[in-house]
């Protein structure tokens, strides 16, 4: 299996501030085939299913502001959150898709200093 | 745009069984391989099953020879037979393929 492990567990920024979370795949996500990163990344709020922010480790779902934006390759992966903002309160996730064992990271719990 | 529904969620008694569908549109289901993950109360995300496009199964270590992972490709439906449940399979269970996900389906166990 495919482990995925996030730094922090948890994160306190004040607003207007950058966010960064930090995601390491056991091994490459990288596709020889396609040139690209078999990683997304999700944001869920309590009683509420992950939200698809990030695929292919840098494209942005279709309505997600732009504050967010996703970097890396290979095994090591970042999750940036330009400047926060009280609505970005939230658990984020990353996750594996190069293979069908769907690995998740711990999750990263995000909160207002 | 891809669509998946989960449903057969319920409570059940340690032991009990269910059946979850998840039905999926918006894609070919039949080309793609498809997965189950789990979130337990105010737990991270599980990997618990997937299946390839040809069948091919993958379990967790978990819920091997509890939980079967299977598909109807006409009728665009993923499903998960889960037996001799346990309280710890608790949580709410998403269907899904690559970083598509649906709303999920809450299992409780619980006497």
């Amino acid at each position: 299996d495919i482990v995925m492990t996030q730094s922090p567990d948890s994160l306190a920024v004040s607003l207007g501030e950058r966010a960064t979370i930090n995601c390491k795949s056991s091994q490459s996500l990288l596709s020889s085939s396609n040139n690209k990163n078999f990683l997304a990344w999700y944001q869920q709020k309590p009683g509420q299913p992950p939200k698809l922010l990030i695929s292919w480790a840098s494209s942005r779902e279709s309505g997600v502001p732009d504050r967010f934006s996703g970097s890396g390759s290979g095994t090591d992966f970042t999750l940036t959150i330009s400047s926060l903002q009280a609505e970005d309160v939230a658990v984020y996730y990353c996750q594996q898709y190069y293979n069908i064992l769907y690995t998740f990271g711990q999750g990263t719990k995000l909160e207002i200093k | 745009e891809v669509h998946l529904l989960e449903s057969g969620g319920a409570l059940v008694q340690p032991g009990g069984s269910l059946r979850l569908s998840c039905a999926a549109s918006g894609f070919t289901f039949s080309s793609h391989s498809m997965g189950w993950v789990r979130q337990a109360p105010a737990k991270g995300l599980e990997w618990v099953s997937s299946i390839t496009d040809t069948f091919t199964t993958y379990y967790a270590d978990s819920v091997k020879g509890r939980f079967t992972i299977s598909r109807d490709n006409p009728k665009n439906t993923l499903y998960l037979q889960i037996n001799s449940l346990r309280a710890e399979d608790t949580a709410v269970y998403y269907c899904g393929m690559s970083f598509y996900w649906g709303q999920g389906t809450l299992v409780t166990v619980s006497s």
